[in-house]
C-alpha cells in the first residue's frame, strides 16, 4: 500500500458544481494534511492545510479529515475553469526521529464551462 | 516578496557533465528541500535541510549532493550527470523542521540530460 493515494482522474465537473477530491494515507499517526494545486508546466501552490484536530473552510475550498477512515477530502465549491489543474495531497508521516511530508500523484480536475 | 528562487529555469546536460542547481528563500525559514517531480511518480524528495548546518537524505539521494550554504541558501548538485535524472526539479522552504509545516515551493528548473 503507498503512503498517500490519491485518484489520478481526471475528475470533469461542470462549472458551478462541487467537486470532492480524496486522499488516503497509511501512516495512524499522521497529523498534518496539505492540499497543492498544481498547474501544468507550473509548481505547486499551497491551498490549504488542516492538522489532526479539525477540519478547516476557507472561501469556496474545504478541507476535511475523517482519521477514522484514514482519508482527508478537499471540497471545492462553485467549481470556475479556472480551478482546472492537478491537485496533490500531501500528508505527513512519521520518519526518522521527526516526520516528513508524502505527496499523492495527483487528481487532475477538469472544470467544463 | 519573491519567496522560494530557484536558477537555471532550464538546463540541457550532456550525460556525465555536472551542475549546481540554486536555491535561495527570502522569507527567514529554517528548513528547505529539494524535490524532483516525474511522471507519474509524483513529488518524491532528494534531500532536506531541517536547519542551517544540517542536511540528510531523503527517498532519491543517489547521484546527488547538496549543500546548506547558509540559512537563505541550499544547492543541489549534480556530480555526472544521467539521462534518468532528467526531471523537474523543486526546491521548497519551510518554517520548522517538522513536517507538520506548510512548505512552500520555487516555480522549478526543467532539466533535461542528453
Amino acid at each position: 500500500q503507498k503512503e498517500v493515494e490519491q485518484n489520478s482522474g481526471p475528475l470533469s465537473v461542470p462549472e458551478g458544481a462541487i467537486a470532492s477530491l480524496n486522499c488516503t494515507y497509511s501512516d495512524r499517526g499522521s497529523q498534518s494534511f496539505f492540499w497543492y494545486r498544481q498547474y501544468s508546466g507550473k509548481s505547486p501552490e499551497l491551498i490549504m492545510f488542516i492538522y489532526s484536530n479539525g477540519d478547516k473552510e476557507d472561501g469556496r475550498f474545504t478541507a476535511q479529515l475523517n482519521k477514522a477512515s484514514q482519508y482527508v477530502s478537499l471540497l471545492i465549491r462553485d467549481s470556475q475553469p479556472s480551478d482546472s489543474a492537478t491537485y496533490l495531497c500531501a500528508v505527513n508521516i512519521r520518519w526518522n526521529q521527526g516526520g516528513k511530508l508524502i505527496f499523492g500523484q495527483g487528481t487532475e480536475l477538469s472544470v467544463k464551462p | 516578496n519573491a519567496g522560494v528562487t530557484q536558477t537555471p529555469k532550464f538546463q540541457v546536460l550532456k550525460t556525465g557533465q555536472s551542475m549546481t542547481l540554486q536555491c535561495a528563500q527570502d522569507m527567514n525559514h529554517n528548513s528547505m528541500y529539494w524535490y524532483r517531480q516525474d511522471p507519474g511518480m509524483g513529488l518524491r524528495l532528494i534531500y532536506y535541510s531541517a536547519s542551517e548546518g544540517t542536511t540528510d537524505k531523503g527517498e532519491v539521494p543517489n547521484g546527488y549532493n547538496v549543500s546548506r550554504l547558509n540559512k537563505r541558501e541550499f544547492s543541489l548538485r549534480l556530480e555526472s550527470a544521467a539521462p534518468s535524472q532528467t526531471s523537474v526539479y523543486f526546491c521548497a522552504s519551510s518554517e520548522g523542521g517538522r513536517s507538520n509545516q506548510p512548505q512552500h515551493f520555487g516555480d522549478g528548473t526543467r532539466l533535461s540530460i542528453l
